[in-house]
């Protein structure tokens, strides 16, 4: 089954660029999509289709993907950006979705 | 306001069987496909199931595919699991989200989730 790995923990200090990464076989070949989680809230979609960004989500939040990585950058953090997050794809090869291992995005 | 509403969840022996529901609002529920994700305590989310907007196409996770049943009621607006020979690791919330896009879809909706414990 399809594989996507993620850092546990990426710490960053406020302003600062905060880059997570989200490693797959060949997932520049994919859609790759980002969720932002906080404690006890559902996940909110911040970047979809590699690099679109839904209505709402600031310009802070940016995605790139290219071979066997997809990267969700946070420019400027701030203090509200602390949260979990999540890459996620759809694998054609055996129809399923699949999320990343997420990663806890602390701010200092 | 575009709304999906999770019912359903509870504490269930292993072994037991559970409906859960969703309701969805603000938009046309039968042009959309549905899912259900589900996340363990403290874990990671887990995509479990996914069914197309006619109920042509149904997927499931390996690890509750045999198990769980996922449906829909285009005419009620919503969306059902059917959880039976549950299993301690089944334990997580569960939410259901709305498809977004065309094929490697992404979830735009999603519910506030509804727990299940599995415990004796």
């Amino acid at each position: 089954s399809y594989v996507l790995t993620q850092p546990p923990s990426v710490s960053v200090a406020p302003g600062q660029t905060a880059r997570i990464t989200c490693g797959g076989n060949n997932i520049g070949s994919k859609s790759v999509h980002w969720y932002q989680q906080k404690p006890g809230q559902a996940p909110v979609l911040v970047v979809y289709d590699d690099s679109d960004r839904p209505s709402g989500i600031p310009e802070r939040f940016s995605g790139s993907n290219s071979g066997n990585t997809a990267t969700l950058t946070i420019s400027r953090v701030e203090a509200g950006d602390e949260a979990d997050y999540y890459c996620q794809v759809w694998d054609s090869s055996s129809d399923h979705y699949v999320f990343g291992t997420g990663t806890k995005v602390t701010v200092l | 306001e575009v709304q999906l509403v999770e019912s359903g969840g509870g504490l269930v022996k292993p072994g037991g069987s559970l409906r859960l529901s969703c309701a969805a609002s603000g938009f046309t529920f039968s042009s959309y496909s549905m899912n259900w994700v589900r996340q363990a305590p403290g874990k990671g989310l887990e995509w479990v199931s996914s069914i197309s907007s006619s109920s042509s196409y149904i997927y499931y996770a390996d690890s509750v595919k045999g198990r769980f049943t996922i449906s829909r009621d285009n005419a009620k607006n919503s969306l059902y699991l059917q959880m039976n020979s549950l299993r301690a690791e089944d334990t997580a919330v569960y939410y259901c989200a709305r498809e977004d896009g065309g094929s490697g879809s992404y979830y735009k909706v999603w519910g506030q989730g509804t727990l299940v414990t599995v415990s004796s």
